[in-house]
């Protein structure tokens, strides 16, 4: 089955500091892959995404690289604000289960707060 | 743009009542929403998968007459926890996938259930 394993939190990180936020995941099919954030008392947001091998995503200064051949996805930003503190979920989508229903199987989240 | 609600956004119950949870998408049609529970400091739980006019699809070792969900049009689902314990006490969460092939889950902003 697929599975998608983060590092675990909490992660505590000062203002400008770099952030890495691993993700490897194990799939049947060729998944499309996500990062979702999730601010105190929200939903999920969708972050970034990267639909096949090589390809990066990348949004408000938070990047990712789909790496096949290591099956990872690991979430990284050069510079992290007070604003980014929130759970960050890696999640992957196999076309290959669910049918074209697209299930979405999540990381555990990793916590992260940046102090001033 | 694939914006998502949910009503109501807190509910506090007793112990035996039913709850009813609404999932809109108020900007586009879902023909496919999902739902979620989330644990305190852990992930998402996939409950079930509902597809517009049919039955939904139950994860294995959720309770279908307990959590009855309904996808009556394609921009309303609605999760009504049945006879409801404090053991059900969780936040909720719903999203939804257009279709057309799209892949991508747009989510609301959860439902925080208390049973007391």
């Amino acid at each position: 089955g697929n599975s998608v394993t983060q590092m675990e939190g909490p992660v505590t990180l000062s203002e400008e500091a770099f952030l890495t936020i691993n993700c490897t995941y194990t799939a049947t099919g060729y998944p499309s892959l996500f990062w979702y954030v999730q601010y105190p008392g929200e939903g999920l947001q969708l972050l970034l995404k990267a639909t096949k091998a090589d390809d990066k995503g990348s949004n408000k200064g938070f990047e990712a690289t789909y790496r096949k051949e290591t099956t990872s996805f690991h979430l990284e930003k050069g510079s992290v604000q007070v604003s980014d503190s929130a759970v960050y979920f890696c999640a992957l989508s196999d076309p290959n289960s669910g049918g074209s229903n697209y299930k979405l199987t999540f990381g555990k989240g990793t916590l992260l707060t940046v102090n001033p | 743009g694939a914006v998502v609600s949910q009503h109501p956004s807190r509910v506090i119950c007793k112990s035996g009542t039913s709850v009813k949870i609404e999932c809109r998408s108020l900007d586009f049609q879902a023909t496919t929403m999902f739902w979620y529970r989330q644990f305190p400091k852990q992930s998402l739980m996939l409950m079930a998968t509902s597809n517009e006019g049919s039955k939904a699809t139950y994860e294995q070792g959720v309770e279908k007459d307990k959590f009855l969900i309904n996808h009556a049009s394609l921009t309303l689902s609605t999760l009504t926890v049945t006879s409801a314990h404090p053991e059900d006490s969780s936040f909720y969460i719903c999203s939804a996938k257009p279709g057309g092939g799209a892949y991508e889950q747009f989510f609301g902003p959860g439902t925080r259930l208390t049973v007391l």
